[in-house]
């Protein structure tokens, strides 16, 4: 058990570009959450599965954003047409027993040019 | 609406005394009380956590104080120490959803 990966660390991309991250969690973890952070903000939660299932999803979380968790493994989250505002750490985490649990990625810092 | 209110922003305290952050929420409903804690380019890692049928609860130098009439509930870090310097994050949950968390609080240890 190496924790939760998250791919790439860092990532640049023009506007208007499309992204998309890669959340490996721990193994036995049946949930998988998306939070992104600002600089000096909290994580503000985006989306989470159960298994494969997409449970929820924030208003934050705009039509321009799609998240997957295929055969409920590693997940994907996708931004299509970046903007500036874009621009932050996204986070990933697991747990097994929510809410007890939660292991967080080292997270995807994307800026956007 | 923030669901959980954080405060200090940021805390200078000397090598050896206590850090207490304090978190305050609105939602009655919240049945989980965590703190994470935070370096640089790292992800946010769970420090200790409570849960409101409990009053304190204590790990090491790490304590969490709730006052669930107040609706608050705070971090105390004992004999604080250089290698403490971090964000701490507050956050809370009701039964299987989500947490939600604070702002932050950086913490400076100072020699």
């Amino acid at each position: 058990d190496t924790g939760v990966s998250q791919d790439p660390r860092h990532k640049i991309t023009k506007r208007g570009q499309n992204v998309t991250f890669r959340c490996d969690p721990i193994s036995e973890h049946n949930r998988l959450y998306w939070y992104r952070q600002t600089l000096g903000q909290g994580p503000e939660f985006l989306t989470y599965f159960q298994n494969e299932a997409q449970l929820e999803k924030s208003r934050l979380l705009s039509d321009r954003f799609s998240a997957e968790r295929p055969k409920g493994s590693f997940s994907t989250l996708e931004i299509q047409r970046t903007e500036q505002g874009d621009s932050a750490m996204y986070l990933c985490a697991s747990s097994y027993m929510p809410p007890d649990g939660y292991t967080f990625g080292s997270g995807t810092r994307l800026t956007v040019v | 609406q923030q669901q959980v209110k954080q405060s200090p922003q940021s805390l200078i305290v000397q090598k050896g005394g206590i850090s207490i952050i304090n978190c305050a929420y609105e939602n009655t409903a919240f049945d989980y009380f965590p703190w994470y804690q935070q370096f640089p380019g790292k992800g946010p890692a769970l420090l200790i956590a409570i849960r409101p049928d409990v009053s304190e609860k204590k790990e090491g130098r790490f304590t969490i104080s709730f006052n669930k009439s107040a609706k608050q509930f705070s971090l105390h870090i004992m004999d604080s120490q250089p290698g403490d310097s971090a964000t701490y994050f507050c956050a809370a949950s009701k039964g299987n959803t989500p947490l939600v968390f604070g702002k932050g609080t950086r913490l400076s240890v100072i020699a």
